[in-house]
């Protein structure tokens, strides 16, 4: 089993839907988690970190369930700008605090 | 500006050729990281550094090489060990809470 898992997709979706992506991830002992979006030929750029009580930075909601071992992001009133490969990274604290990132969910938004 | 800087942006070497790729940050981070990205998967750790004159293997350091003589810098040779690294690489670097920033990235060809 892969330590972190996603549907690479990719996700077509209209302007303005609202769209999920799921991650979840193996090691019960992981203690941070990120969302990074890649755009294409780029580098990751961090979008935010995910909580257990979940959090929100404008149309953008993450959570984490540690019982399930999975991490979520929602995109409300998706916007072409969106369009961009979205990876979940998790980090196991000590030993460098290493980052091990899924490889990640295409999404399309299309008009 | 603060950030990091990777150069070269694209990268060509002939078989049997060591190459070095430099990294450079300003943002006072301790720790920084090497990572190669191939088509279809995730980043995978190559080598990392969380202070000055020291550096850990990562998942996939057979062929690669570092040095870390200075905070800012951090630069990863590719040997001609190294089978198949045509890849795209990146640096990065963390905060404390292991939030990462990435650097723009350099692609190697092997011709």
């Amino acid at each position: 089993r892969k330590e972190v898992e996603q549907d690479p997709g990719p996700f077509n979706v209209p302007e303005g839907a609202t769209v999920a992506f799921n991650c979840t991830y193996s090691n019960s002992a992981s203690q941070s988690f990120f969302w990074y979006r890649q755009d294409c030929r780029k580098e990751p750029k961090l979008l935010m970190s995910v909580y257990s009580s979940g959090n929100e930075d404008g149309r953008f909601t993450a959570q984490l369930n540690r019982a399930s071992q999975y991490i979520s992001l929602l995109i409300r009133d998706s916007k072409l700008s969106d369009s961009a490969t979205y990876l979940c990274v998790v980090v196991l604290t000590g030993g460098g605090n290493k980052l091990t990132f899924g490889t990640g969910t295409q999404l399309k938004v299309e008009l | 500006d603060g950030g990091i800087t990777q150069s070269p942006k694209y990268l060509f070497r002939k078989e049997g050729q060591n190459v070095t790729l430099s990294c450079e940050q300003n943002l006072n981070h301790d720790a920084m990281y090497w990572y190669r990205q191939d088509p279809g998967q995730g980043l995978r750790l190559i080598y990392y550094s969380q202070i000055v004159n020291d550096f850990q293997k990562g998942d996939i350091a057979e062929g690669y090489s570092v040095s870390r003589e200075k905070k800012e810098s951090f630069p990863l040779t590719v040997t001609s060990a190294q089978k198949n690294p045509t890849a795209f690489y990146l640096c990065a670097s963390s905060t404390p809470n292991r939030k990462q920033f990435f650097g723009p990235g350099t692609r190697l060809t092997v011709l």
